[in-house]
């Protein structure tokens, strides 16, 4: 079945800066991958998500890359501010599975210094 | 639009205990529905899903259950508690076609 490891499991940057999450997946048939952002106390939120049909997708200070060839996505969080401070989870669907089960890394917690 | 509610939100049970969570989803119809577990700082294990009223998928083999009497309710059931079921539970839904799995604000259960 699908295996999607995700780094690092810890990132800590400068208000302003960006920060980089990492995944890789084992699937080649894998189509979907979405992208969540979990704050403290609440369910995951779906912030960004890319099909296999696309390179690159950005929706503001967020942009998501995938590299079917490598199996890797990364997720891109630009000018990050306090409130991105939160836990991110990759996560892909192989196609094969009739109920579109997500396969999760295993989280990043993302710290922004002020 | 589309709405999801779970509760409780937090509950305190004894060990043996029965438990029932539940999860309703508004605004959509025949929604496929995952309940998923999340140890401290850990991932999410999926637990069940279910593609249709009364049917249920076991993705590990455990202490729960799962049932879905009606097509937008989803319930999580225990006979007997363990320490080991504590941690944080999310239900999802997503609907029909290709789209992204929605979660719920979870409960968090704590097992004494």
């Amino acid at each position: 079945g699908e295996n999607v490891e995700q780094h690092p499991s810890t990132l800590s940057v400068q208000e302003g800066d960006s920060a980089v999450i990492k995944c890789t997946y084992s699937d080649s048939a894998s189509n979907y991958f979405p992208w969540y952002k979990q704050e403290l106390g609440k369910g995951p939120q779906l912030i960004i998500d890319i099909r296999s049909n696309v390179g690159e997708k950005k929706d503001q200070r967020i942009a998501v890359t995938l590299n079917k060839t490598a199996k890797h996505f990364s997720l891109h969080i630009t000018e990050t501010q306090p409130e991105d401070s939160a836990v991110y989870f990759c996560a892909a669907i192989t196609p094969s599975n009739g109920a579109q089960k997500l396969v999760f890394g295993q989280g990043t917690r993302l710290t922004i210094n002020p | 639009s589309q709405t999801i509610h779970q509760w409780p939100a937090t509950l305190v049970q004894p060990v043996g205990s029965p438990l029932s969570l539940e999860c309703t989803v508004e605004g959509t119809s025949n929604p496929n529905l995952y309940w998923y577990r999340q140890a401290a700082g850990r991932g999410l294990q999926l637990l069940f899903y279910s593609v249709g009223i009364g049917q249920i998928s076991s993705e590990v083999p455990q202490n729960l259950s799962a049932s879905r009497p009606q097509d937008r309710q989803f319930i999580l059931s225990s006979k007997k508690l363990l320490l080991s079921d504590s941690g944080f539970y999310l239900c999802a839904w997503r609907s029909d076609r290709i789209s992204p799995q929605h979660f719920g604000d979870g409960t968090r259960l704590s097992i004494l």
